[in-house]
């Protein structure tokens, strides 16, 4: 079965600070598909990154950075230069592929606190 | 990428009585799934609606409960009968598809916020 462990429940960072959020997964598939998410306390869910199983580069944008390790099943996050605008729940959440009906899993999130 | 409106955005339901929540996409998706956020919480899928046949339910949510309705490839009901203050969650839909980030990602509504009294 597939499951996504996110084992930092909350952070707090002051500004300008860097900061990486874990995720840990667990699937049979071969193929499959890791994403993050942003939900700000306004409570919509804003796509950040979608990876799948078989490209392992890691990606930058902007501020932000994924290191993804199959090896370890590890989808990390990393903001850098955190802003007070970053303060929101991050999840990351994980999708089957071929037959397994495609639905998506979340972790239990990680609330992100950036403080002037 | 798909365009999904929700509705209603938020309600404050009574105990005891059933409220639906509808669920209407912009274009034609294959497989549509439903939510639960309860304060605090995380995402849990409680089940994946396909077009035609009775949808597929998650470990710990039943029909009874959760009736689900997809009579046609743009459109969905979640109803959440027999409430109590437990029920009090945000609800969201979800569809798989294209989106500007590539082939296959998720949509989602921008949610149900249900409070029941």
């Amino acid at each position: 079965a597939q499951k996504v462990t996110q084992a930092q429940t909350e952070i707090s960072v002051v500004e300008k600070e860097d900061v990486t959020l874990d995720c840990v997964y667990e699937t049979r598939d071969t193929t499959y598909y890791l994403f993050w998410y942003k939900q700000p306390p306004s409570g919509e869910l804003v796509f950040l990154i979608r990876r799948n199983s078989f490209d392992e580069q890691n990606e930058i944008s902007g501020r932000y950075s994924w290191n993804f390790q199959k090896s370890t099943s590890s989808f990390n996050f990393t903001i850098t230069a955190s802003q007070v605008v970053d303060s929101a729940v991050y999840f990351c959440a994980l999708s089957e592929g071929g037959n397994q009906g495609g639905k998506l899993i979340f972790g239990q999130g990680t609330e992100l606190s950036v403080k002037p | 990428s798909a365009v999904i409106s929700q509705k209603p955005s938020r309600d404050i339901c009574q105990r005891g009585t059933s409220l639906t929540i509808q669920c209407q996409v912009d274009s034609q998706v294959t497989m549509m799934f439903w939510y639960r956020q309860q304060p605090g919480q995380s995402l849990t899928l409680i089940a994946t609606a396909n077009q035609g046949s009775e949808a597929t339910y998650e470990s710990g949510f039943v029909i009874d409960k959760f009736p689900i309705s997809r009579p046609n490839l743009t459109f969905s009901t979640l109803t959440v009968s027999n409430m109590s203050p437990e029920d009090s969650s945000i609800y969201l839909c979800s569809v798989m598809g294209p989106t500007p980030e590539g082939p296959y990602g998720y949509t989602f509504g921008s949610g149900t916020r249900l409070t029941v009294v």
